[in-house]
């Protein structure tokens, strides 16, 4: 089955503790995508890659990291979590057809607390 | 700043009516034009997308979308809504030879019975 996967669905951490959040998707997509989703914020984009080893900054980048060192997995990564990071994240992936990126995919989601 | 405006956040609907969800964007050139929609505690799924040519797109579970190039609008429709209808629909923009992805914030649809 064709889908995007993301690991752990729920987190709860504490301030300062490094977390990874994974997502591997198995459709051969070049896209991937990482949002956050917040209340009457709507979902913001993170970090996106084009291809391996290749990222780039969303809207909200600050205190993420991302690696793309396999075509299927991106992880999200926070060094140092804080309490604004609390949220729900998405990642998708996307085939980039001829003309640009195409419909998203999306994993399940994974809803974080820092406390 | 490119951006993307669902200014309902909330659109109440009889079931049997039509529905219709609004979403604007400001971005330069012609972009690509999407819908999702998320049921409650699941992700987003794809409902339809604008590239080119015809205005009136088709897509998943009855709905489509007309594109207006002059009032840079996406509105989202449905000729009669089902309670089924009811979740969190969300417009995104991609700007012209851009990988970013826009979304709006997101508009609530509650089908009434």
């Amino acid at each position: 089955e064709a889908q995007v996967t993301q690991n752990p669905r729920y987190l709860i951490t504490v301030t300062g503790k490094k977390l990874t959040v994974t997502c591997s998707q198995n459709m051969n997509h070049e896209y991937m995508s990482w949002y956050r989703q917040d209340p009457g914020l709507g979902l913001r984009q993170i970090y996106y890659s084009m291809n391996v080893e290749v990222t780039d900054k969303g809207d909200v980048p600050e205190g993420y990291k991302v690696s793309r060192k396999e075509k299927r997995n991106f992880p999200l990564i926070l060094e140092s979590p804080s309490p604004n990071q609390t949220s729900l994240y998405f990642c998708a992936s996307s085939p980039r057809l001829a003309g640009g990126i195409n419909e998203q995919f999306f994993g399940p989601g994974t809803r974080l607390t820092v406390l | 700043a490119q951006s993307v405006a669902q200014p309902e956040d909330q659109v109440n609907v009889a079931e049997g009516n039509p529905l219709t969800v609004k979403c604007t964007y400001s971005v330069s050139g012609n972009p690509y034009l999407f819908w999702y929609v998320q049921y409650p505690n699941r992700g987003l799924q794809f409902l339809l997308k604008y590239i080119t040519g015809d205005n009136l797109v088709k897509g998943s579970y009855g709905f489509e979308a007309e594109f207006n190039k002059s009032q840079t609008s996406f509105h989202l429709k449905k000729p009669s809504a089902l309670v089924s209808d009811s979740a969190l629909y969300f417009c995104a923009v991609r700007p012209y030879r851009d990988d970013k992805i826009i979304f709006g914030k997101g508009t609530r649809l509650h089908i009434l019975p």
